[in-house]
């Protein structure tokens, strides 16, 4: 079953705005990742943060991890057209060898 | 970062027809997965294939329905079988000998 739940669904924002992502788990993790997906295509890889990291940074993309909370958050800042796109974030399960995704947030951003 | 080829882009098939789709990759890795996405839906794992040995199949998955080729360490085949309406999704295959996975394009199927 899918463990990773995402808020919100679905995000329209202005071009220039923040834009945050959130992605809730269930059972202990060695790491996080962030995906985009554009319109139907294969995933693209953002960022991985692990279990005992609790903030990353890469150009405009902040990640914070809570692992106590079992929660992440995605930050996307100064959003362009270009980021237009499905965001997943995936968690690799301690022991599992596997990626369990989110249902992800459509985010759309308007020009 | 891995360079996946995925094989073919998109299909359109009769129902009660099977497809098989080619993942190859640009160097060796060790574990390959497959994905279904169904439409508006997040990734499903189906199976992981591992080169050598049987592929692993989630719950909800059987062989019978997506037989896993893995022949060498860059290459691998998912069959789609005997296929239904319902089986119209996005299969995506992936790699990663260590996190993080990189995905190839996918293949958009559809049955009528």
């Amino acid at each position: 079953s899918q463990q990773g739940e995402e808020d919100p669904q679905a995000l329209s924002i202005q071009e220039g705005e923040n834009a945050t992502m959130n992605c809730s788990y269930k059972t202990s993790i060695n790491n996080l990742q962030w995906y985009r997906q554009n319109s139907g295509r294969g995933l693209v890889h953002l960022i991985l943060i692990r279990s005992n990291e609790r903030e990353k940074h890469s150009g405009r993309l902040r990640v914070t991890l809570d692992t106590s909370k079992k929660s992440s958050s995605l930050l996307i800042t100064a959003s362009r057209a270009a980021d237009t796109a499905s965001y997943f974030c995936a968690t690799d399960v301690q022991g599992a060898q596997k990626l369990v995704f989110g249902q992800g947030t459509r985010l759309t951003i308007n020009p | 970062s891995a360079v996946i080829s995925q094989k073919p882009s998109r299909d359109i098939c009769q129902r009660g027809t099977s497809l098989t789709i080619q993942c190859q990759v640009d160097s060796q890795v060790t574990m390959m997965f497959w994905y279904r996405q169904q439409p508006g839906q997040s990734l499903t794992l189906i199976a992981t294939a591992n080169q050598g040995s049987e592929a692993t199949y989630e719950s909800g998955f059987v062989i019978d329905k997506f037989p896993i080729s893995r022949p060498n360490l860059t290459f691998s085949t998912l069959t789609v079988s005997n296929m239904s309406p319902e089986d119209s999704s996005i299969y995506l295959c992936s790699v990663g000998n260590n996190q993080p996975q990189h995905f190839g394009d996918g293949t958009r199927l559809s049955i009528l």
